[in-house]
């Protein structure tokens, strides 16, 4: 069975540019969430997705945004990148809502703003 | 952003070792989750406390879930050198997002 696959792995963008990063889940999970880990910050939560909805949301600015597909795909887009935005950006999918105890993590987006 | 006060925040320690580490927190929660995370890697789940007061094993790690649900503890026995990496406890209250710990960053020398 395969893993939940982050892409790409590793990213290098200017500051002000606009990112977009993938996330397929496990066949058959169809709720998939975002953190941004950082040294400073640790894990941080971003948004859930369920059923091409985002159900729920972290403090994070409005460049911050994401979509899930019909295939439970999900992509998150950050807008007008800062050099603050460089951090591991993880996704973590499981078959249904609240279902914490079977989310599994991808080996998450290393992205660098320079 | 909001975060689990996790302790220690490292711990160098030698093969054969006991290691424990915990969490508190000012808020309760229904369930307290542990992960172990590998350099380049996201984070594995070690093991799940789902009431308070329980004490749940896996292998050479054992976990609690505190009696006030604001805390909770892992130990890790008898340690070999594929314990390192970095500890996180989470938690989380029903369908809400996981709320993350600081993390402890495990060294085991032979």
């Amino acid at each position: 069975k395969a893993g939940v696959t982050q892409t790409p792995r590793y990213l290098i963008k200017t500051r002000g540019q606009q990112v977009t990063l993938s996330c397929s889940p496990i066949s058959g999970h169809r709720s998939v969430s975002w953190y941004q880990q950082t040294p400073g910050q640790g894990l941080q939560f971003l948004f859930e997705y369920f059923s091409e909805t985002q159900r729920n949301k972290g403090n994070f600015p409005g460049r911050f945004s994401g979509r899930q597909f019909s295939n439970s795909r999900s992509e998150m887009n950050v807008s007008t990148l800062e050099l603050g935005d460089s951090a591991l950006y993880l996704c973590a999918s499981s078959r249904d809502r609240g279902m914490s105890t079977e989310a599994f993590f991808g080996q998450g987006t290393r992205l660098t703003v320079v | 952003g909001q975060q689990l006060n996790q302790s220690p925040q490292s711990m160098f320690i030698q093969e054969g070792e006991d290691v424990s580490m915990n969490c508190t927190s000012s808020s309760i929660f229904n369930t307290w989750l542990w992960y172990k995370q590998d350099p380049g890697e996201g984070p594995v789940l070690l093991i799940a406390l789902y009431k308070a007061g329980e004490l749940t094993s896996n292998g050479r790690l054992t976990a609690q879930f505190g009696i006030t649900r604001k805390d909770s503890f892992l130990n890790i026995s008898a340690s070999i050198p594929s314990d390192v990496g970095i500890y996180f406890c989470a938690g989380q209250l029903e369908t809400d997002k996981l709320i993350f710990g600081t993390g402890t960053r495990l060294q085991v020398f032979p």
